[in-house]
């Protein structure tokens, strides 16, 4: 159960996009449009951003998108703001009936 | 207001048990799966176990697997995790999830407890 792979760290100016990837395999992301992301800052418990791969919960902001091809899943923040500096992990469904994280990205806003 | 909360993390020796509860409140609790997560100081999240509505089904992370048990008592509108054999590196807080109405997004989520594993 190796975790998903995500960059360590991406970082933009305010008012840019920026996408963060996660990869895995075809038992896992490729397998199952079951990706979630998620959202946490520092000392605070996780949120969900994204679910079943591009599915918004209510109250989340539309700047907020999530996409999949193949192997890999994408989480896109557009419009850059400063609270959106925090990390983000994803998360996927796997052919075992367990889930699997990626080991987290930390987005910077410059 | 749909939430959930920890409780149970301490201090424990190698070898030692603990068991963890996850009290709910504001849903229906017997409809929703129910999860743990949890996520060592400065280190990403884990999937530790997930259990269906009624009990009936658990899954384990093998990292855990004969080691922990997840449960859950619908009247009581609370989920447990009984952790034995605990190791240092089971040391992180962890974290209750609600499993999503026909997805399986996370959410809401607690504020965790806290346990560590050391003599």
């Amino acid at each position: 159960q190796s975790a998903l792979t995500q960059p360590a760290s991406v970082s933009g100016s305010p008012g840019q996009s920026i996408t963060i990837s996660c990869t895995g395999t075809s038992s896992d992301v490729g397998g199952h449009n079951l990706v979630s992301w998620y959202q946490q800052h520092p000392g605070s418990a996780p949120k969900l951003m994204i679910y079943d791969v591009s599915n918004r919960p209510s109250g989340v902001s539309n700047r907020f998108s999530g996409s999949k091809s193949g192997n890999t899943a994408s989480l896109t923040v557009s419009g850059l703001q400063a609270e959106d500096e925090a990390n983000y992990y994803c998360s996927s469904y796997t052919s075992s009936s367990t889930f699997l994280f990626g080991g987290g990205t930390r987005l910077t806003v410059l | 207001e749909v939430q959930v909360v920890e409780s149970g993390g301490g201090l424990v020796q190698p070898g030692g048990s603990l068991r963890l509860s996850c009290a709910a409140s504001g849903f229906t609790f017997s409809s929703y799966w129910m999860y743990w997560v949890r996520q060592a100081p400065g280190k990403g999240l884990v999937w530790v176990s997930r259990i269906k509505t009624d009990g009936s089904y658990t899954r384990y992370a093998d990292s855990v697997k004969g080691r922990f048990t997840i449960s859950r008592d619908n009247a009581k509108n609370t989920l447990y995790l009984q952790m034995n054999s605990l190791r240092a590196e089971d040391t992180a807080m962890y974290y209750c999830a609600r499993g999503g109405a026909g997805n399986t997004g996370l959410d809401p989520w607690g504020q965790g407890t806290l346990v560590t594993v050391s003599s």
